[in-house]
């Protein structure tokens, strides 16, 4: 999703639908992807990840896409529940020597009863 | 998963004193640890990079003096907010990271919240 100002982008979604969300990442030299979820006033919390010789990748309730062509990530949630509400971030790695991780904006995920 | 923990979790100081945050990797060598600020709402930033016992990289318009970094074991890393002030209150995270080692997800401690008054 866009960036708006400071607001985080936001996704409403009952609960038992599936959730998708994406991210564009920066960098073609990128070849190492996660995706992090964040409940509020904690740290982030690995969720899948996906290298760059891949282009799909599963894990439980979770799948990881990836499109190298136009830098796109999606992390889609089967059957999301109210506690998957938090904030989701995908981070790539450039693969630098210092091993750092660039994070996208986020996504506000929110689970309706 | 491995675990990294931060301690405090929350830290209340007055203006110009100063704050030490701890992260430790209780399970794996963390050959090297992030430092991360996050404002409410917003992504998280990073701030510094450091290898163990070697000096840390920070970020363009990280002050290095304010925000000092310590990485001198395998397992820990300290930050020191110096001279804090009300525009420092912010939501500070760590992360660890082995890829030499294998480790290549970056695990992340709880967060430090801190308040500056």
């Amino acid at each position: 999703g866009e960036s708006v100002g400071l607001h985080l982008p936001t996704l409403s979604v009952q609960e038992g639908d599936n959730s998708i969300i994406n991210c564009a990442y920066s960098n073609s030299a990128s070849d190492y992807f996660i995706w992090y979820k964040q409940e509020s006033g904690k740290g982030p919390q690995f969720i899948i990840d996906i290298r760059s010789n891949m282009d799909k990748r599963q894990g439980q309730r979770v799948t990881v896409l990836l499109n190298k062509t136009v830098k796109h990530l999606s992390l889609q949630i089967a059957a999301t529940q109210p506690g998957d509400s938090a904030v989701y971030f995908c981070a790539e790695d450039s693969g630098g020597s210092n091993y750092k991780l660039t994070f996208g904006k986020g996504t506000l995920l929110t689970v309706n009863p | 998963g491995a675990v990294v923990s931060q301690h405090p979790s929350w830290v209340i100081c007055k203006s110009g004193t100063s704050v030490k945050i701890e992260c430790r990797s209780l399970d794996f060598q963390a050959t090297t640890m992030f430092w991360y600020r996050q404002f409410p709402k917003q992504s998280l930033m990073l701030m510094a990079t450091s290898n163990e016992g070697s000096k840390a990289t920070y970020e363009q318009g990280v002050e290095k003096d304010k925000f000092l970094i310590n990485h001198a074991s395998l397992t820990l890393s300290t930050l020191t907010v110096t001279s804090a002030h009300p525009e420092d209150s912010s939501f500070y995270i760590c992360s660890a990271r082995d890829v030499p080692g294998g480790v290549f997800e970056a695990f992340f401690g709880q967060g430090t919240r801190l308040t500056v008054v």
